[in-house]
């Protein structure tokens, strides 16, 4: 059973903050991770992708990886209110995603 | 550039009514097509994917069926909704890389 956990939230960060937001998964044979926005109410989009061991930036985000302990995570810096949504991770099996229940982030202005 | 339609935004269906929900993809060949459902505060849940016409592997047992009589066109369907198929139901594309990208989802009330 190849499972994907994260924490439910809500996680609050002050406008101008980074918010950190963590993802751990259950199979070492995963090869690609994947995280996606979700607004309210809106399907998801995707914010970053990354396959390697180590950090991968796109502007005001990073997402980090860390293989050997099952580990993603994205840091978004200087953190806006319009950042505030439900942050998916996806974990890439072949061609199939397992996707994680999503943390909610909300940006305080 | 590519693009994915997914219709209708909204359906309210009778319990024990039929249900067709309809994808396609704009720009690429070949795509995986991929069918998710999301209950309300609740992460995806895979129904089904397709890697070419006529190709539907199902992750879940269920009252739904998928089809794909077309490249780029991802059908959803059921005979007789249940309360419990209630949700937000997203369909979704990918090509090179396994990048899935989201058409903007339907969300259905089955009452």
């Amino acid at each position: 059973q190849k499972e994907v956990e994260q924490n439910s939230g809500p996680l609050s960060v002050p406008e101008g903050a980074i918010a950190s937001l963590n993802c751990t998964y259950s199979d070492r044979g995963s090869q690609s991770f994947f995280w996606y926005r979700q607004y309210s109410g809106k399907s998801p989009e995707l914010i970053m992708f990354i396959y390697s061991n180590g950090d991968k930036e796109d502007g005001r985000f990073t997402a980090q990886l860390n293989k050997a302990s099952q580990y993603v995570s994205l840091l978004i810096r200087d953190s806006q209110p319009s950042d505030s949504a439900t942050y998916l991770c996806a974990v890439g099996y072949g061609q199939n995603f397992v996707f994680g229940p999503g943390t909610r982030l909300s940006v305080l202005p | 550039s590519q693009t994915i339609h997914q219709w209708p935004a909204t359906l309210v269906q009778p319990v024990g009514s039929p249900l067709s929900l309809e994808c396609t993809v704009e720009g690429t060949s070949n795509p995986n097509l991929y069918w998710y459902r999301q209950a309300a505060g609740r992460g995806l849940q895979l129904l089904f994917y397709s890697v070419g016409i006529g190709q539907i592997s199902s992750e879940v047992p269920q009252n739904l069926s998928a089809s794909r009589p077309q490249d780029r066109q991802f059908i959803l369907s059921s005979k007789k909704l249940l309360l419990s198929d209630s949700g937000f139901y997203l369909c979704a594309w990918s090509a090179e890389r396994n990048i899935q990208y989201f058409g903007a989802g339907t969300r259905l009330s089955v009452l």
